[in-house]
């Protein structure tokens, strides 16, 4: 069966280093997204894609970056990991044009000490 | 700019009762609402899409209601059991691009 998968599910990394949180999806959408879930602040956008080559900042982007090289994948990088990045991030994908449901990752719980 | 909010934050009913949970957005030009349930620690699964021209999805024991003039979407679940025991999000997308505005969602708790 077709579906996203996010990679690591947990991660624990130090202030200021570089962490990248990876989205893979099988469905070959041509729209990505990255959320992240905090308490109190519900669902957040934080960089999406509709194709190959293409970003966009959502948002709350500031500290983070995406590429997209192929339809599959789009990984999140923070630059330079903060306390404040602490959070849950979600990716999610959906097709691009007409229905646009949208399909959810299992998350990725990353901390930041 | 569009907000998305869900009332009330925490229900807890007994097990079989009928529930409606509600979602409201301030801005009525929207293309289609969605609604999630997401499990704790998991992620969120897509329960019914409504696109803009219509009133209602069904699904299963799932029931969701659209009335864009108003700004307000419901998601009814007959017979509640303790497995759909909960949270509810609800989320629309208010433009031309395919970005999603979530609420803050709903915790259901149905007691056995």
């Amino acid at each position: 069966d077709a579906e996203i998968t996010q990679s690591p599910r947990h991660k624990i990394t130090e202030t200021g280093r570089q962490v990248t949180l990876a989205c893979h999806q099988t469905w070959n959408h041509n729209n990505m997204f990255w959320y992240r879930q905090d308490l109190g602040h519900g669902l957040r956008l934080i960089h999406y894609s509709y194709g190959v080559h293409d970003t966009n900042k959502g948002e709350v982007s500031d500290g983070y970056s995406v590429s997209r090289s192929n339809t599959e994948d789009l990984p999140l990088t923070l630059e330079s990991a903060a306390s404040s990045q602490t959070s849950v991030y979600f990716c999610a994908s959906s097709v691009g044009v007409g229905n646009t449901e949208a399909f959810f990752g299992q998350g990725t719980r990353l901390t930041v000490v | 700019k569009q907000e998305v909010t869900q009332i009330p934050a925490a229900l807890s009913v007994p097990e079989g009762e009928n529930l409606v949970l509600n979602c409201s957005f301030t801005d009525s030009a929207i293309y289609n609402l969605q609604w999630f349930r997401q499990d704790p620690g998991k992620g969120l699964t897509s329960l019914l899409l409504i696109q803009s021209s219509q009133r209602e999805q069904t699904s299963g024991r799932l029931n969701a209601s659209l009335d864009k003039s108003s700004g307000r979407s419901t998601l009814y679940i007959a017979a509640s059991q303790p497995g759909d025991s909960a949270t509810y999000l609800c989320a629309v997308r208010g433009d031309s691009s395919y970005k999603l505005i979530f609420g803050s969602g709903t915790r259901l708790l149905v007691r056995p």
